[in-house]
């Protein structure tokens, strides 16, 4: 199984800040990862999708790079809509795993 | 608009079983790979489930497998998840998702719905 170890857990930020999330497999991997974002009662959001590409619909300050080890989520000029919980997901292979989640909360 | 419904979710004693229900809208609902996936109170994801398109192909997390049966019904538009000898760990919130192929991010999603076993 590919264990995918995400940091930080929890980040604190203001608006117009640029922040980054890392997920790293526990083995060299394709780049079949996925970001998701997260908030209560809604319904989860696909960000980005083969590790670099953005979904439709989805604002250009969101990105994504990486590749084998580690995998990075990029956010600039956070807004007030961005504060929610975001996970990575690895589509390489079975049993499909997820980070453990990051929380981006307002300093 | 592109939807997934799910809707079963309850209060069940361990050992205990519940059938999960997810409605497919929107989109072509044969074409989908779909999973089950879900969530702990105040904890992450984890995927459960798998069910290919036409059905050929299941799988399961170690966490379930032999307890939970994923199933689909394409004259219908939904998907199942019928979970049996529930445990408290089972305790989750419960999302059906979809990718349009076996290797593909999940781009629909459905809203959840709430599973609590307890005596």
């Amino acid at each position: 199984d590919i264990q995918m170890t995400q940091s930080p857990s929890t980040l604190s930020a203001s608006v117009g800040d640029t922040v980054t999330i890392t997920c790293r497999p526990s083995q060299r991997m394709t780049t079949w990862l996925a970001w998701y974002q997260l908030k209560p009662g809604k319904v989860p959001k696909l960000l980005m999708y083969d590790a670099s590409s953005l979904e439709s619909g989805v604002p250009s300050r969101f990105s994504g790079s990486g590749s084998g080890a580690e995998f990075t989520l990029t956010i600039r000029s956070l807004q007030p809509d961005d504060f929610a919980t975001y996970y990575c997901q690895q589509y390489s292979s079975y049993p499909l795993t997820f980070g453990q989640g990051t929380r981006v909360d307002i300093k | 608009q592109v939807q997934l419904v799910e809707s079963g979710g309850g209060w069940v004693k361990p050992g205990g079983s519940l059938r999960l229900s997810c409605a497919a809208s929107g989109f072509t609902f044969r074409d989908y790979y779909m999973s089950w996936i879900r969530q702990v109170p105040g904890k992450g994801l984890e995927w459960i489930s798998y069910i290919s398109s036409g059905s050929s192909d299941t799988k399961y997390a170690d966490s379930v497998e032999g307890r939970f049966t994923i199933s689909r019904d394409d004259a219908t538009n939904s998907l199942y998840l019928q979970m049996n000898s529930l445990r408290a760990e089972d305790t989750a919130m419960y999302f059906c998702a979809g990718t349009y192929s076996s290797t593909s991010a999940f781009d629909i999603w459905g809203q959840g719905t709430t599973v609590t076993v307890s005596s």
